[in-house]
């Protein structure tokens, strides 16, 4: 059980196209999912919190407006990247949260080129 | 919240016992620690979580020291597959539910 995906795996684009990253808990509903960012050889960083029909909430230095996230069902959650630049290259990962626990899906590798 | 103190690394040997220690000492009575591992290239996988009492699951054990300020999973019989960083985490109890990765340990389990 607990079984968060994540479409795509990998995406390539170009500087200045939006990239849109879907991450859906499978076997069970989330009010609430997270998104994440790990820049090579570092930790994972916490960009936003996602709750199911209300607006997102943006850890500071994330610019909402660049990164917009959409909660539409208890089991999808969407990151999308907006005009993306190639120092938003990065490993985008999200997790759901089930009661007290997070669930994390395998990620999403964005080169932008 | 609380900050956790881990080792960059350690070496484990196939088929042993691997203990890894996590220091909290400024946790306080209202914060869960938590384990997730993360293999090279995949999201954190959760391994397991307490308060103030061990806990054990299929997975690993966690022992929690009587006053919290430290504590250590134990993965009984570690494999090659559980080559990860690991990272332990302390999650205070809110409506949030937000975690903070650290550094964590990157344990190699040697054949």
């Amino acid at each position: 059980g607990a079984v968060v995906s994540q479409h795509p795996s990998w995406v390539i684009c170009k500087s200045g196209t939006s990239v849109k990253i879907e991450c859906r808990s499978l076997d069970f509903q989330a009010t609430t999912m997270f998104w994440y960012r790990q820049f090579p050889k570092q930790s994972l960083m916490l960009m936003a919190t996602s709750n199911e029909g209300s607006k997102a909430t943006y850890e500071q230095g994330v610019e909402k407006d660049k990164f917009l996230i959409n909660h539409a069902s208890l089991t999808l959650s969407t990151l999308t990247v907006t005009s993306a630049h190639p120092e938003d290259s990065s490993f985008y990962i999200c997790s759901a949260r089930v009661v007290e626990t997070q669930y994390f899906g395998p990620g999403t590798r964005l080169l932008v080129l | 919240d609380a900050k956790t103190t881990q080792p960059p690394s350690m070496d484990c040997a196939e088929g042993r016992a691997a203990n890894l220690p996590c220091n909290h000492s400024t946790i306080s009575g209202n914060e869960y620690v938590y384990w997730y591992r993360q293999i090279h290239s995949q999201g954190p996988q959760y391994i397991i979580h307490g308060l103030k009492n061990n806990e054990t699951n299929e997975m690993a054990s966690l022992i929690i020291t009587e006053d919290r300020k430290s504590s250590t999973l134990i993965l009984p019989h570690a494999t090659l597959r559980d080559t990860a960083v690991y990272y332990c985490i302390v999650r205070p109890y809110s409506n949030d539910y937000k975690l903070s990765f650290g550094a964590g340990t990157t344990v190699t389990v040697r054949a």
